[in-house]
């Protein structure tokens, strides 16, 4: 059971650099969202999609991009990395929307020099 | 703005006792709250909550509901060390621009 799959588990980028985390989900959820958790700050909500080719904006979306391709993929782009960047980034999808449980991947550590 | 308020930020308790964690909310077209559970790494569902005073439980762990307080309860009875974690509430706004906001979580530890 795959369940919600993010690579990589841990990454260090220098200021400016650009990379791609990756989620991809094996349980045909409809509903796939970006969060990223602080110490202190709970899970903040970075970008959301309700289905292949429909993306939206959550709380902090400023520095990344996303796109839903397909019902599985929902990677995060950030495009000039920034020490404010560095965090805990988790990926969920739920069914069809999130008046079910949502299920989690296991987190990206990423560290931003 | 949505906001959701947990309180207490983090708890120290033994083996045994009776916990209980406080989560209030203020979210736009609230439609359910929900508990999650987070060990080392990602967090695990709990509970979902949509109508008023109807208790949920689960073994040890139980929780509820109040609309009209716009408040949720989460307890936790004789408590073990596998119970240590960061417990997160989220109330589920519904519309147009379904969405969870969380609070900042209750760090939990229980001392053998």
């Amino acid at each position: 059971n795959a369940g919600v799959t993010q690579t990589p588990k841990f990454q260090v980028l220098k200021t400016g650099q650009s990379m791609t985390l990756q989620c991809a989900q094996d349980m045909n959820h409809e509903y796939m969202s970006w969060y990223r958790q602080d110490p202190g700050m709970g899970l903040r909500l970075i970008h959301y999609s309700v289905g292949a080719g429909i993306t939206d904006q959550g709380e902090v979306p400023n520095g990344y991009n996303v796109s839903r391709s397909t019902t599985e993929d929902f990677p995060l782009r950030l495009l000039s990395a920034a020490p404010s960047q560095t965090s805990v980034y988790f990926c969920a999808s739920s069914y069809t929307d999130l008046n079910t449980e949502a299920f989690f991947g296991q987190g990206t550590r990423l560290t931003v020099v | 703005e949505d906001k959701v308020v947990q309180s207490p930020l983090s708890l120290v308790v033994h083996e045994g006792d009776t916990v209980t964690l406080n989560c209030s909310y203020e979210v736009t077209n609230f439609r359910s709250l929900l508990w999650y559970k987070q060990e080392k790494k990602a967090p695990t569902f709990l509970f979902m909550l949509t109508s008023s005073g109807i208790e949920k439980k689960s073994g040890r762990l139980s929780s509820i509901l109040d609309k009209k307080e716009l408040s949720s309860i989460l307890n936790i009875t004789a408590t073990q060390t596998g119970d240590s974690a960061i417990y997160l509430c989220a109330g589920l706004r519904q519309g147009g621009s379904e969405k969870l906001v969380f609070g900042k979580g209750t760090k939990l530890t229980v001392n053998p």
